[in-house]
């Protein structure tokens, strides 16, 4: 059962423009989230966080929003750069959960130069 | 960020023996390490949650006896993956989290391992 959905799995994006990777979640009791970046065969890296108590968090060209109600959080990257180009997880915890993370099957994005 | 090494990167064996792969934070402590499995093309899958000194938590449909987790010390955790066969072939990638004063599981590099 995927509690993490990420329903696109690829998205292609000029460079410069506006890079949106949406995520969406079915458990409530989910009070973390997390964006991260991944290249292949490489180890993810942290990208942004966001509590469930915000519903933005920005950081340089990152932002993750976050819209409890629809249980939806994406990530604006702008502007996007060619290095931009990787696998993107978003995963999600609760403090209930001892930190176990429930990630999203990944979104590809392309930063076309 | 912390650092967390994994090694070896990447290793092939052939069918039937076992591999241990090792998981180490470099500069804080981990109180707890989780092991990952990726497939291509397919999502991060946990296998299993190991605390320093306790028995790992196995996720459904994770075998406890062929992934053997050994959590020695809050540096180091290992998965062996015993009596390997091709269908175990598989990125495996796991994190360190180092308890409520970090908000973030840090992530090895992952390890290849292929079985002929």
């Amino acid at each position: 059962d995927q509690q993490v959905k990420q329903n696109s799995p690829s998205l292609s994006v000029q460079e410069g423009r506006i890079s949106i990777l949406n995520c969406d979640y079915t458990n409530s009791m989910f009070d973390y989230f997390l964006w991260y970046k991944k290249y292949p065969a490489e180890g993810p890296t942290f990208l942004i966080s966001i509590s469930s108590i915000k519903d933005k968090n920005e950081d340089g060209r990152f932002t993750v929003f976050l819209n409890k109600s629809a249980k939806h959080l994406s990530l604006h990257i702008v502007p996007s750069q060619p290095g931009d180009s990787a696998v993107y997880f978003c995963a999600a915890s609760a403090l209930k959960f001892g930190n176990q993370f429930y990630f999203g099957t990944g979104t590809s994005l392309t930063v076309i130069p | 960020g912390a650092v967390v090494s994994q090694h070896p990167s990447w290793v092939i064996c052939k069918s039937g023996t076992s591999v241990k792969i090792e998981c180490r934070s470099l500069d804080f402590q981990a109180t707890t390490m989780f092991w990952y499995r990726q497939f291509p093309k397919q999502s991060l899958m946990l296998m299993a949650t190991s605390n320093e000194g306790s028995k790992a938590t196995y996720e459904q449909g994770v075998e406890k006896d062929k992934f053997l987790i050994n959590h020695a010390s809050l540096t180091l955790s290992t998965l062996t993956v015993t009596s390997a066969h091709p269908e175990d072939s598989s990125f495996y990638i796991c994190s360190a989290w180092g308890g409520s004063s970090y908000n973030e599981q840090f992530f090895g590099p992952g390890t290849r391992l292929t079985v002929l």
